[in-house]
């Protein structure tokens, strides 16, 4: 089924360890977002990149880096976990024109110990 | 940066409508104005968007005030399977969209 797909689906890291979390996208969607929601809260854009080859911060970039490795795929890659970074991350993307929305993947749950 | 304001949570009884605010004081006047609602423990899903006028789908209805400082996501009539948080978020950039903190309804049988 067409949509985002997002791996890990769960992921236990050790404070200090990297990671990098995978998103693939096959509807050609030109931008593609990462964000964190923590418990109880709204979601939080960390990067985003609007078209291949672009990458811009978000409103929490620090403490991650992403990559857009092509148009179907953006990566977010944490250097150096830290238990501040608990929380569930999504990958959405859209096509870049105006008023459509997102399409969100199903979310990676990453705890930091 | 355009921001928005909904209430942290409201209640409805099922099968009765539900009218779910929000305030957008900062829109720009090409901004779309679009609402998503978050399941438990899954991703965000589109409901519907629009720029001026109201907006009518299969899964609600979006009323637009005139001068396009608020608008209300209506459920006509609301299922317990209905019950979500509900985001309504504006652009902020080109293409960057923020999120706020949502409406939690909650569905009482």
């Amino acid at each position: 089924n067409a949509g985002v797909t997002q791996t890990p689906k769960f992921q236990v890291l050790k404070t200090g360890q990297s990671m990098t979390l995978q998103c693939a996208q096959d509807m050609n969607h030109n931008s593609m977002y990462w964000y964190r929601q923590d418990p109880g809260m709204g979601l939080r854009l960390i990067y985003y990149s609007a078209s291949e080859g672009t990458t811009d911060k978000g409103e929490v970039p620090n403490g991650y880096n992403v990559s857009r490795l092509n148009k179907r795929e953006f990566s977010l890659r944490l250097e150096s976990a830290a238990p501040s970074q608990t929380s569930v991350y999504f990958c959405a993307s859209r096509t870049g024109q105006s008023g459509i929305g997102y399409t969100f993947g199903s979310g990676t749950r990453l705890t930091v110990v | 940066d355009a921001k928005t304001t909904q209430p942290n949570s409201m209640e409805s009884n099922e099968e009765e409508p539900v009218h779910l605010p929000c305030n957008h004081s900062t829109i720009s006047g090409t901004d779309y104005i679009h609402w998503y609602r978050q399941l438990p423990s899954q991703g965000p899903e589109y409901v519907i968007h629009g720029l001026t006028s109201n907006v009518n789908n299969r899964m609600a209805s979006l009323a637009i005030a005139e001068d396009r400082k608020s608008s209300t996501l209506i459920l006509h009539r609301a299922t317990l399977r209905d019950a979500a948080v509900y985001y309504c978020i504006l652009r902020v950039g080109t293409y960057k969209y923020i999120f706020g903190t949502g409406t939690r309804l909650k569905v009482l049988a």
